[in-house]
């Protein structure tokens, strides 16, 4: 069974600091996809980045930044230079491939709450 | 282009009452999804379904059914809601697993 850990449950940070995100994963596929979603105050599923198990590049999208590591099975999310307006809900996420019988179910982590003070 | 609509977007039922959460999306998505987010807490799989006729269980289940007669329509029926079933519920819909979801805006629904 595939698993998704966010170990940390909450961050809080004062603006313009850089912040991590950490995610965990756990599958026996060796063809998966993962995920981040950023949920606003507003309780709405923003979809942030896909990346499948075959591509390990780090991305850079403006301030945000993923660090995927096959080695560590983890899918860290940065923010750099961050701003009140990043505060939200995050979950990552984990679908194994649409092959066989897991039909692209998504496995969310319990989510971060990060909160970016002025 | 819409998306993935549901509705209603806030209810409040007595325990025992039943309703139908409605999901419809417009993209021609062969997948679709129903999760709930209880609060504090990721989201949980209850039902998915892989195209029209075709629907199978998620991880919770109980307490609720679905259907599938069109590609565009996805609606979770609760039979006699309880208190437990005090969560947000979000539809999801996907070209395919690989490129993730669209998710509609959610239905914060209690039981009272």
């Amino acid at each position: 069974a595939q698993k998704v850990t966010q170990a940390q449950t909450e961050i809080s940070v004062v603006e313009k600091e850089d912040v991590t995100l950490d995610c965990v994963y756990e599958t026996r596929d060796t063809t998966y996809y993962l995920f981040w979603y950023k949920q606003p105050p507003s309780g709405e599923l923003v979809f942030l980045i896909r990346r499948n198990s075959f591509d390990e590049q780090n991305e850079i999208s403006g301030r945000y930044s993923w660090n995927f590591q096959k080695s560590t099975s983890s899918f860290n999310f940065t923010i750099t230079a961050s701003q009140v307006v990043d505060s939200a809900v995050y979950f990552c996420a984990l679908s194994e491939s649409a092959g066989g019988t897991s039909y692209g179910k998504l496995t969310f982590g319990q989510g971060t709450i990060l909160t970016v003070h002025p | 282009n819409a998306g993935v609509t549901q509705t209603p977007k806030f209810r409040i039922l007595k325990i025992g009452q039943s309703m139908t959460l409605q999901c419809t999306q417009d993209m021609n998505h062969n997948y679709m999804y129903w999760y709930r987010q209880d609060p504090g807490m990721g989201l949980k799989l209850i039902y998915y379904s892989v195209g029209a006729g075709i629907t199978d269980k998620g991880e919770v289940p109980n307490g609720y059914n679905v259907s599938r007669s069109t590609t565009e329509d996805f609606p979770l029926r609760l039979e006699l809601a309880a208190p437990s079933q005090t969560s947000v519920y979000f539809c999801a819909s996907s070209y395919s697993p690989a490129y993730g979801y669209t998710f509609g805006s959610g239905t914060r629904l209690t039981v009272v």
